[in-house]
């Protein structure tokens, strides 16, 4: 079965400062990640995914991220963040042999302050 | 094109009640799942439904909880003689294949409170 570790819980930067997001995951098969924005009150909104090819993969809002296969990450950046980022971010991952199911890690509060 | 759509936003029931989630899936989508998060938790999986089939239920407890996806009209989530631990929300996701890769979009979520 697979797993998901955000290793932060909570992540308060500076507004313009760079950010990393970590997330590890274990799994026995192929895989395919995710990270996920949930603010206050709201649903989950994708912001980016990797099925295959590049490790690196971009999404919205500027966000990127790398996938490292030898070290199981998938760690989210930004280079330069916006009071607006502030929300919670989830990795996810979902196994090539279970379907669309979704495996979610705890989940990274970022603050950004002015 | 409208959204993943669930009712109600949020729902208060006193412990014993019944309560009933609704959720609509995005037009096209015939692949619901449910997911249950808890205060200061990520999401973990419920149950992942078909229309008239329910395909993996392993994340749902095993009494009180039920989960169906009819032919016609929205998807489900039944929770019977609820108890304060059940307070949580409980998002509903489409997609429009089973396949892993596929994106899951998400609704707005159902806050149940439990009193």
């Amino acid at each position: 079965a697979q797993s998901v570790t955000q290793l932060d819980s909570q992540v308060p930067v500076f507004e313009e400062a760079p950010v990393e997001l970590r997330c590890n995951y274990s799994s026995s098969v192929s895989v395919y990640l995710f990270w996920y924005v949930q603010y206050p009150n709201q649903g989950l909104q994708l912001l980016l995914k990797y099925l295959s090819g590049s490790t690196l993969v971009k999404g919205i809002n500027g966000f990127e991220a790398e996938f490292n296969k030898s070290q199981t990450s998938f760690h989210l950046r930004k280079p330069s963040v916006h009071i607006s980022d502030t929300a919670e971010y989830f990795c996810a991952v979902s196994e090539e042999t279970s379907g669309s199911r979704l495996t979610f890690g705890e989940g990274t509060q970022l603050t950004v302050n002015p | 094109n409208a959204g993943v759509m669930q009712n109600p936003r949020h729902l208060v029931r006193r412990r014993g009640q019944e309560a009933r989630l609704r959720c609509s899936p995005m037009k096209g989508h015939s692949h619901v799942y449910w997911y249950r998060q808890l205060p200061e938790e990520g999401l973990k999986f419920m149950v992942y439904l078909q229309k008239e089939n329910i395909i993996d239920e392993s994340g749902m407890p095993k009494e009180r909880f039920s989960a169906e996806f009819p032919k016609e009209g929205p998807s489900i989530l039944r929770i019977q003689q609820v108890v304060r631990g059940d307070s949580a929300a409980y998002f509903c996701a489409s997609s429009p294949t089973l396949l892993g890769y596929n994106e899951q979009f998400f609704g707005p979520g159902t806050r149940l409170t439990v009193l």
